[in-house]
C-alpha cells in the first residue's frame, strides 16, 4: 500500500537557519502531495501541495518540489522563525477519494530566538 | 465561522461510559472524515463519509467505535465502554469534491479525549 515516511525530529533551529525536511513516499501510481503543518493548539493546515512531477507547491517562504525520480517531496525554508516552531505532516492522495490520503508520522519543529 | 469545528475542546471521562464527539463541517464539503491522532503520532484514519454513499469504516480500532452524519452535514463520532487506550485527540476534517475527485482536507481544533 501508499506510504510516507518522515525525518524523525524533534528539530530544533536557531532563528534565521535554513531548514530541510525530509520526505519521501511510495505509491502505485501518481498522487498528489501535501505539506500540513499544525500550530501548537491547533487543527492540521494546508502549507502547500504539488498535483504532478516537477511541479513546486510554495507557501510562507516555504518551498516543496515533486520529484518523481527520487520518490521525495522535502519542505524548505531558507530562513525559519520562532512562530514556524510546529509539527509538519507530509501527506499524498491518489485517486478519486479522500479515504486514501496518507499521512505521515510528522516531525516536530522547534525555532529558539 | 467558515470552519471545521468540533465540540467538545476537551473531554475527561471514567473508564467505561460512553463519549459522543461533535463536528460540524464546512459548508457544501461533501466529503467528512475522522482520525485520531495519539501522543506523539501521527494521524490514524478512522472513517469516511463521501455524500450519500455508504461511509468506509475500514479504519475504526473496534466495534465500540461509530459514527454517523446526518443530513450529509454534522458528524458525530461514539465511544462506547471507553478505555484508557482511547485518549487521544480526536480531529475532524472535510473537503470538497470537484470534477469527481477530493480536494484538500480542511481541519477542525480536534476533542481531547482523556480517559481516566
Amino acid at each position: 500500500g501508499n506510504s510516507v515516511t518522515q525525518m524523525e525530529g524533534p528539530v530544533t533551529l536557531s532563528e534565521e537557519a535554513f531548514l530541510t525536511i525530509n520526505c519521501t513516499y511510495t505509491a502505485t501510481g501518481y498522487p498528489s502531495l501535501f505539506w500540513y503543518v499544525q500550530y501548537p493548539g491547533e487543527g492540521l493546515q494546508l502549507l502547500l501541495k504539488a498535483t504532478k512531477a516537477d511541479d513546486k507547491g510554495s507557501n510562507k517562504g516555504f518551498e516543496a518540489t515533486y520529484r518523481k525520480e527520487t520518490t521525495s517531496f522535502h519542505l524548505e525554508k531558507g530562513s525559519v522563525q520562532v512562530s514556524d516552531s510546529a509539527v509538519y505532516f507530509c501527506a499524498l492522495s491518489e485517486g478519486n477519494y479522500g479515504q486514501n490520503f496518507v499521512f505521515g508520522p510528522g516531525t516536530r519543529l522547534s525555532v529558539l530566538p | 465561522g467558515a470552519g471545521v469545528s468540533q465540540s467538545p475542546s476537551n473531554k475527561v471521562t471514567e473508564k467505561g461510559k460512553d463519549v459522543e464527539l461533535r463536528c460540524d463541517p464546512i459548508s457544501g464539503h461533501t466529503a467528512l472524515y475522522w482520525y485520531r491522532q495519539s501522543l506523539g503520532q501521527g494521524l490514524e484514519f478512522l472513517i469516511y463519509f463521501q455524500g450519500n454513499s455508504a461511509p468506509d469504516k475500514s479504519g475504526l480500532p473496534s466495534d465500540r467505535f461509530s459514527a454517523e452524519r446526518t443530513g450529509g452535514s454534522v458528524s458525530t463520532l461514539t465511544i462506547q465502554r471507553t478505555q484508557q487506550e482511547d485518549s487521544a485527540v480526536y480531529l475532524c476534517a472535510s473537503s470538497a469534491r470537484i470534477a469527481g475527485i477530493d480536494n484538500e482536507q480542511f481541519f477542525g481544533p480536534g476533542t481531547r479525549l482523556t480517559v481516566l
